[in-house]
């Protein structure tokens, strides 16, 4: 089955940059989105297609993929970006596409 | 805007079923895939199934395959997410997700409790 890794947790001062990977061998053919969650509050996407940010997105947020390891960074962290953070691609072997997560990142602002 | 509203909270006992409805707004509902996620205690997001509101099709994840049944109405646009044969393991927050653009939007999620 497909699987996509992630660290448990990334902890970063604020006002550094925090930098988040999710790796797994589909990720080099299908797209990649991240979805952050606050502690009692449903997810919220932040990035979609590895590098989109969707409206009302702040631009601190942003995406990047390297083969078969794609990257979440957070530029100017602030306290208020202390969540979980997952990463969710896609499988499409079998021919019928369907979802999968990574099993989430702890972000910590210090 | 996109909006999915989910009904309230459930209290089970084992071996009972649960329906949770999402209803939706903002958008075409027949254009878009709707997706259940769910959270156990501490734990993260697993996917479940998914469901296209055009004709009905749905494909469930193995996990859950012969337990869970997704439908929809049109009439309400609204998507409704069935689990059979509770266990205490099914103790959870359940999310729908509209694949809208590309990226999903969240419903607040339905928290199911299954205990006796």
């Amino acid at each position: 089955s497909y699987e996509l890794t992630q660290p448990p947790s990334v902890s970063v001062s604020p006002g550094q940059t925090a930098r988040i990977t999710c790796s797994g061998d589909a990720l080099s053919r299908q797209y990649a989105n991240w979805n952050q969650q606050k502690p009692g509050q449903a997810p919220v996407s932040v990035i979609y297609k590895d590098t989109e940010r969707p409206s009302g997105i702040p631009e601190r947020f942003s995406g990047s993929s390297s083969g078969t390891t794609v990257t979440l960074t957070i530029s100017g962290v602030q306290a208020e970006d202390e969540a979980d953070y997952y990463c969710q691609s896609a499988d499409s072997s079998g021919g019928t596409p369907h979802v999968v997560f990574g099993g989430g990142t702890k972000l910590t602002v210090l | 805007q996109v909006q999915l509203v989910q009904s309230g909270a459930e209290v089970k006992k084992p071996g009972a079923s649960i329906k949770v409805s999402c209803k939706t707004s903002g958008y075409t509902f027949t254009g878009y895939h709707m997706h259940w996620v769910r959270q156990a205690p501490g734990q993260g997001l697993e996917w479940m199934g998914i469901i296209n509101p055009s004709g009905g099709n749905t494909f469930y994840a193995q996990n859950f395959q012969g337990r869970v049944t997704m439908t929809r109405d049109t009439s309400t646009s609204t998507v409704n997410m069935e689990l059979s044969s509770l266990r205490s393991e099914d103790t959870a927050v359940y999310y729908c997700a509209v694949d809208y653009n590309d990226y999903f939007n969240w419903g607040q999620g339905t928290l199911v409790t299954v205990s006796s």
